[in-house]
């Protein structure tokens, strides 16, 4: 099975500053990778697919992009309702459906 | 409006059984394939299992696989999961979650139920 890695498990950043989380893939996924954004006590919400392709709604200030094992999502001028925790997911090459461990945003 | 609401949690003894349901509304349910993904305390997302929009192919993690089984009524547009010989370790809250198309990324998510398994 494919494991997604993501780095850092806590990122501790300022508001108003940029955020850049990482996922990397044992192997490559081609650009199969989506990434959700989690609030505590809330479902998941899907943020980008595709690797790059923000989903309906969502801020431009999210961004993503990469490709085969290194993908990056990359949160701009951070406001107070993106601290949260994102995941990567891919969404290919299944089963399983296989989740990253997460990245906690957190506030400096 | 899409919406994905989960029932049937609680609390069930170790070696119990349980069903958590998903009622889906603002599509066609039998167009999209569905899932479940759980959430133990303080952890990450775990996915459990896919059914197809017909309910002809099932597919399950290796963690559940022999104890939980999916199951679908495209007639009342809900998705089940059949849970049994349940385990401390299956405490988790139990999302519902639509696939879109043939990509399969989670377009949409339920609220979630919360199953706990305790004596």
């Amino acid at each position: 099975d494919i494991v997604l890695t993501q780095s850092p498990a806590t990122l501790s950043v300022s508001p108003g500053e940029r955020a850049t989380l990482s996922c990397r893939a044992s192997q490559s996924v081609s650009r199969d990778v989506a990434w959700y954004q989690q609030k505590p006590g809330q479902a998941p919400r899907l943020l980008i697919y595709g690797a790059s392709t923000r989903a309906p709604d969502i801020s431009p200030r999210f961004s993503a992009s990469g490709s085969g094992t290194e993908f990056t999502l990359t949160i701009s001028s951070l406001q107070s309702e993106d601290f949260a925790v994102y995941y990567c997911q891919l969404y290919t090459n299944w089963p399983p459906r296989t989740f990253g461990q997460g990245t906690k945003l957190e506030i400096k | 409006e899409v919406q994905l609401v989960e029932s049937g949690g609680g609390l069930v003894k170790p070696g119990g059984s349980l069903r958590v349901s998903c009622e889906a509304s603002g599509f066609n349910s039998s167009d999209y394939s569905m899932n479940w993904v759980r959430q133990a305390p303080g952890k990450g997302l775990e996915w459990l299992s896919s059914i197809s929009g017909s309910g002809i192919y099932k597919y399950y993690a290796d963690s559940v696989k022999g104890r939980f089984t999916i199951s679908r009524d495209n007639a009342k547009n809900s998705v089940f999961l059949q849970m049994s010989s349940l385990r401390a370790e299956d405490t988790a809250i139990y999302y519902c979650a639509r696939a879109w198309g043939s990509a399969g990324y989670f377009d949409y998510w339920g609220r979630g139920a919360l199953v706990t398994v305790s004596s």
